[in-house]
């Protein structure tokens, strides 16, 4: 089956620990993005990727991180200098930039 | 600068009455606008798309929306809401930008 996978479904995470989050997507896509949600405030964009080997920052990329080594695979590295960081992160992809975006099931952070 | 406002936060309805939940953007060029639902700790599902080929976007599940340039509205709207309809559903734009969602609520 098709689809982006991300894991773990859930992650706690002590402060001053960098943890990272994977997200994986077999659908031949293009384009990554990673969202953060938090309640009443709707989809917040982290970071977004159009190829292999770039990516670009979003609205709140500060105390995050990324890396594209490989078209399927897009980590987010939530380090110790993202001061407000429990939250549900979400990964997308898209065939191209301004396209569906197709979501994957969400990773629920929580900082102890 | 492009942004979406979707103007309620919380719609509550009854099984079998209309649903219609309200998505206006602001955009310099002509957009791509999305509606998505999310249940509960999940990821977010096309429920349709506007891409310029025509005004009325008929999508899944019995949802449309209708693009409305003069009123840069983009409003999503169901007949008949069904027990199952109830979630959280988001207006998006085609460059990453969403809103803040409206909890659809449906009572027996």
């Amino acid at each position: 089956d098709g689809g982006i996978t991300q894991s773990p479904k859930y992650l706690f995470r002590k402060e001053g620990q960098n943890v990272t989050l994977s997200c994986e997507q077999n659908l031949n896509h293009d384009a990554m993005y990673w969202y953060r949600q938090d309640p009443g405030q709707g989809l917040r964009l982290i970071y977004y990727s159009q190829i292999v080997n770039d990516f670009q920052k979003g609205d709140i990329a500060e105390g995050y991180s990324v890396s594209r080594e490989k078209k399927e695979s897009f980590p987010l590295t939530v380090t110790s200098a993202q001061k407000n960081p429990t939250a549900f992160y979400l990964c997308a992809s898209s065939k191209r930039e301004v396209d569906t975006q197709y979501f994957g099931p969400g990773t629920r952070l929580t900082v102890l | 600068a492009q942004s979406v406002t979707q103007l309620d936060s919380h719609v509550s309805v009854s099984e079998g009455t209309p649903v219609l939940l309200r998505c206006n953007y602001s955009s310099s060029y002509s957009p791509s606008l999305f509606w998505y639902v999310q249940h509960p700790n999940k990821g977010l599902q096309l429920l349709l798309k506007y891409t310029s080929a025509a005004t009325l976007v008929k999508g899944i599940n019995g949802f449309e929306a209708e693009f409305k340039k003069s009123e840069t509205s983009f409003h999503l709207t169901k007949p008949s809401a069904h027990m199952s309809d109830a979630a959280e559903y988001f207006c998006g734009l085609g460059d990453m930008r969403f809103g803040a969602g409206t909890r659809l609520t449906v009572k027996p």
